[in-house]
């Protein structure tokens, strides 16, 4: 089965960029979508087919997705990005999320 | 507004069934495939199943290995889940989620939390 692979945890600076990385094999043949989740509340999609935003997230956040690497990128930090983050691809009939990355705004 | 609300969830014994239902508003849901997608406490987004607009093409994680169902009913605007011989790792918020066009997530339920245990 296909398996995407996110850092634990990722650290920024308020006011700095942050990159969250998903690796999987091959994954740039893929449409790779990205979900933010903050404390008790339902997923939120940020970012999908690899680099568009849906209506009302912010341009700070894009993506790209090459090779084996698909990267989530939130420019200009705020203490309001602090969340989990998820990359999530379909593969042979099935969707397929990675472990997810906590990231701190210091 | 578009809106998913689940229900249905709770404590259910190790062995047991129950049924989710999540009430879809605010779009014509006939014309949306629809997911569900599961977080056990403290863990990370675990995909569950997935039905095409007309149950056509149905969908498992494989984990499941035939325990629960999907199914939709267009005129109700609804979409469920059997669940049947539940076990405590099945224990989790249970969210419903439409798909869009490349199949991303767009709009998510609240969720409703099924906890498994004696």
């Amino acid at each position: 089965s296909y398996e995407l692979t996110q850092p634990l945890s990722v650290s920024v600076a308020l006011g700095q960029t942050a990159r969250i990385s998903c690796g999987g094999s091959n994954i740039g043949s893929k449409n790779v979508h990205w979900y933010q989740q903050k404390p008790g509340q339902a997923p939120v999609l940020v970012v999908y087919r690899n680099a568009n935003r849906p209506s009302g997230i912010p341009e700070r956040f894009s993506g790209s997705n090459s090779g084996n690497t698909a990267t989530l990128t939130i420019s200009r930090a705020q203490a309001g990005d602090e969340a989990d983050y998820y990359c999530q691809v379909w593969d042979s009939s099935t969707a397929v999320f990675g472990g997810g990355t906590k990231l701190t705004v210091l | 507004e578009v809106q998913l609300v689940e229900s249905g969830g709770g404590l259910v014994q190790p062995g047991g069934s129950l049924r989710l239902s999540c009430a879809a508003s605010g779009f014509t849901f006939s014309r949306y495939s629809m997911n569900w997608v599961r977080q056990a406490p403290g863990r990370g987004l675990e995909w569950v199943s997935f039905t095409s607009t007309t149950s056509r093409f149905i969908y498992y994680a494989d984990s499941l290995k035939g325990r629960f169902t999907i199914s939709r009913d267009n005129a109700k605007n609804s979409l469920y889940l059997q669940m049947n011989s539940l076990r405590a790792e099945d224990t989790a918020v249970y969210y419903c989620a439409r798909s869009e066009g490349e199949l991303e997530l767009l709009t998510w339920g609240q969720g409703t939390l099924v906890t498994v245990s004696s």
